[in-house]
């Protein structure tokens, strides 16, 4: 499975874009990068996915690059209930019926400062 | 729509004890899955299942064991709980590229 690395924690100031960069450099070819938050103990939130090109949702966008070994979240307008744990994982199918393993790391801690 | 529904939301267990934990969606997805989330990391997946009447094993199985009753509901059992298994415990149900998850059941065994 491709392994992502995530900076542990990252301040972003309320109403600026937050940019929460991802490595996953060993990603095959058609593996797609996820991004889910898990706001204090509730359950992770899906945000946005992705597989080369550039993704834009009413959440975020998603920004691949060429060789598809990082990607960025882009948070446009950040507020203080974007403060959250954000995983970026690398989607593995496990079945043929499209299920799939998400391998949640320990994630980027963002703290949305007012 | 409840979306992904768990119960119990707290449990405190004595070594050795059983017990159940249960999940139902109310979206119609076909597939349901169950992670466990210990202090400080990521999910981890413990069973699957991809339609009503099939379950497979995830990354974590030992000492637990699945039912998929119907499509709604897919149920989590120990059956001899051990502190190693204390944990917060997710169910979520999937269709197409999201994973809409319940909100947890915290499980401490002693």
């Amino acid at each position: 499975d491709a392994k992502t690395t995530q900076p542990t924690s990252m301040d972003c100031a309320e109403g600026r874009a937050a940019n929460l960069p991802c490595n996953h450099s060993t990603i095959s070819g058609n593996e797609y990068v996820y991004w889910y938050r898990q706001i204090h103990s509730q359950g992770p939130q899906y945000i946005i996915h992705g597989l080369k090109n550039n993704e834009t949702n009413e959440m975020a966008s998603l920004i691949i690059t060429e060789d598809r070994k990082s990607s960025t979240l882009i948070l446009p307008h950040a507020t203080l209930r974007d403060t959250a744990v954000y995983y970026c994982i690398v989607r593995v199918l496990i079945s043929n019926f499209g299920n799939e393993k998400l391998t949640f790391g320990t994630g980027t801690r963002l703290t949305i400062i007012p | 729509n409840a979306g992904v529904t768990q119960t119990p939301k707290f449990q405190v267990l004595k070594t050795g004890q059983s017990m159940t934990l249960q999940c139902a969606q109310d979206m119609n997805h076909n597939s349901m899955y169950w992670y466990r989330q210990d202090p400080g990391m990521g999910l981890r997946l413990i069973y699957y299942s991809a339609s009503e009447g099939t379950t497979d094993k995830g990354e974590v199985p030992n000492g637990y064991n699945v039912s998929r009753l119907n499509k709604r509901e897919f149920s989590l059992r120990l059956e001899s709980a051990a502190p190693s298994q204390t944990s917060v415990y997710f169910c979520a149900s999937s269709v197409s590229h999201e994973q809409f998850f319940g909100p947890g059941t915290r499980l401490t065994v002693l």
